[in-house]
């Protein structure tokens, strides 16, 4: 079945350093989600990529979806102690029905 | 709130029990997904439903089952339970595989 890999499992920073997360998938993708869980929280929503190629920020947040549409990354700039959480990549491929998660990246972020 | 309403947020039962976990999905998503998620661990797919019927199924334990009701809410019941089934438990919804909505999680404690 569809296979989802996230790199690293855990990313320990330095405040104001930069962090990266990144995505693979076995197969190739409909489109790619990525979410945040806060420490004790649910997975929130943060954003989706379809086009191949794709790049989308949201302030401090790069996404980008590889023109194989296989894999994604998610750049983080300057960290702030907000940034804490665990960040999972979610790949659809359409045949499957659903999303498979990937195993999430835990940013600590040291003040 | 996220929209998507579960209920409990902590369950604490012996081995052996049953238990009930409930979600409603946001207003207008008709798909459910039931998300297992162990102490430090991923989010693993148990089972998802679309408009009433089963769509995919991951691993989930043939100790556990789920439906969703003409209502589209949906209940996953756990029986014979054993400690190692003690986890969080997501529900979330969608419409169309865009951006899950998840409730807060139940967090189920096998003693």
């Amino acid at each position: 079945g569809q296979q989802v890999m996230q790199i690293p499992q855990y990313q320990h920073v330095q405040e104001g350093e930069d962090f990266t997360t990144y995505c693979n998938s076995s197969t190739t993708l409909s489109n790619i989600q990525w979410y945040k869980q806060r420490p004790g929280g649910h997975p929130v929503f943060l954003i989706q990529l379809v086009k191949s190629g794709e790049v989308k920020k949201q302030k401090r947040l790069t996404f980008q979806f590889g023109e194989a549409k296989k894999n994604s990354s998610l750049h983080i700039t300057a960290t702030q102690t907000t940034d804490v959480g665990t960040y999972f990549c979610a790949g659809l491929n359409t045949n499957a029905g659903k999303s498979t998660f990937g195993d999430g990246t835990t940013l600590t972020v040291k003040p | 709130d996220s929209g998507v309403t579960k209920t409990p947020k902590h369950l604490i039962t012996a081995t052996g029990q049953r238990v009930t976990l409930r979600c409603s999905p946001r207003s207008g998503d008709l798909s459910v997904y039931w998300y297992q998620q162990s102490l430090d661990q991923g989010l693993q797919f148990l089972i998802q439903y679309y408009n009433g019927e089963e769509r995919a199924k991951g691993n989930i334990l043939e100790r556990f089952s789920a439906q969703q009701f003409p209502d589209l809410h949906s209940e996953l019941n756990l029986s014979s339970l054993e400690l190692g089934d003690s986890a969080l438990y997501f529900c979330a919804s969608s419409v169309n595989n865009y951006g899950y909505t998840f409730g807060s999680g139940t967090r189920l404690t096998v003693v």
